[in-house]
């Protein structure tokens, strides 16, 4: 079973949708990142989590340690959110400086 | 804004070949970072260093692995005899604090095909 599961694998919506992506890991963490990945390869930090909610634009992330489940929002997206978003744990007993990734969920957003 | 850069961008290598991937962290960064991710799989770590030494390692990095950091600027991961295996992308990021404190910064990878 792997450490961190996000659901959906993949998803298509319509441009202005408001999005969601899910994030549950088994191990203990003291942050969890959301990653972006482009088409391309490259990644893109969005946010580091160790509690609570952030927000960017229009993207928002929220924690809930206790339930260990993490979820990504994108408000009214957009085709150029189109990309791959990756959930990382790490910072756990033992590996503080080693970061478990997420298999991904592949976005489409369609015009 | 300052970016983490890597070179090469692609690099085609002979099966039991040395390679050595170069990457230039952000300046003030202390923690310094090698994920891989194989086609179609996830990222997944192989080091982090800090103060001029690993810091945590996988079961991934064995001995064919390497990294220096041999002079202010550079960070780089030698793969001492390549196999098909190591065929991937390369990640490099940086941060100024641990992973609880500072963000990552990524370079744009560098891929490596074994033949």
């Amino acid at each position: 079973k792997n450490e961190v599961e996000q659901s959906p694998q993949n998803l298509t919506a319509q441009e202005g949708e408001f999005i969601t992506i899910n994030c549950s890991y088994s191990v203990g963490i003291s942050a969890l990142h959301w990653l972006q990945q482009h088409p391309g390869g490259g990644i893109v930090s969005l946010f580091m989590l160790s509690s609570g909610k952030k927000k960017h634009g229009r993207l928002i992330a929220t924690i809930n340690i206790q339930e260990k489940h993490s979820s990504l929002h994108i408000t009214a997206s957009h085709p150029r959110d189109s990309a791959v978003y990756i959930c990382a744990v790490g910072g756990g007993a033992g590996a503080t400086n080693k970061l478990i990734f997420g298999t991904g969920t592949l976005l489409a957003v369609q015009p | 804004e300052p970016e983490v850069t890597q070179t090469p961008s692609h690099q085609v290598t002979q099966m039991g070949q040395e390679v050595i991937l170069r990457c230039v962290p952000i300046s003030n960064h202390l923690y310094f970072y090698w994920y891989r991710q194989i086609l179609g799989q996830k990222v997944e770590f192989l080091v982090s260093f800090y103060n001029n030494e690993i810091s945590e390692k996988s079961e991934i990095f064995d001995d064919q692995f390497s990294v220096e950091r041999p002079d202010g600027s550079n960070f780089t991961l030698k793969i001492r005899s390549t196999k098909l295996e190591d065929s991937a992308m390369y990640f490099c990021a940086s941060s100024w604090g641990t992973l609880t404190t500072g963000e990552l910064f990524f370079g744009e990878g560098s891929r490596l095909t074994v033949l």
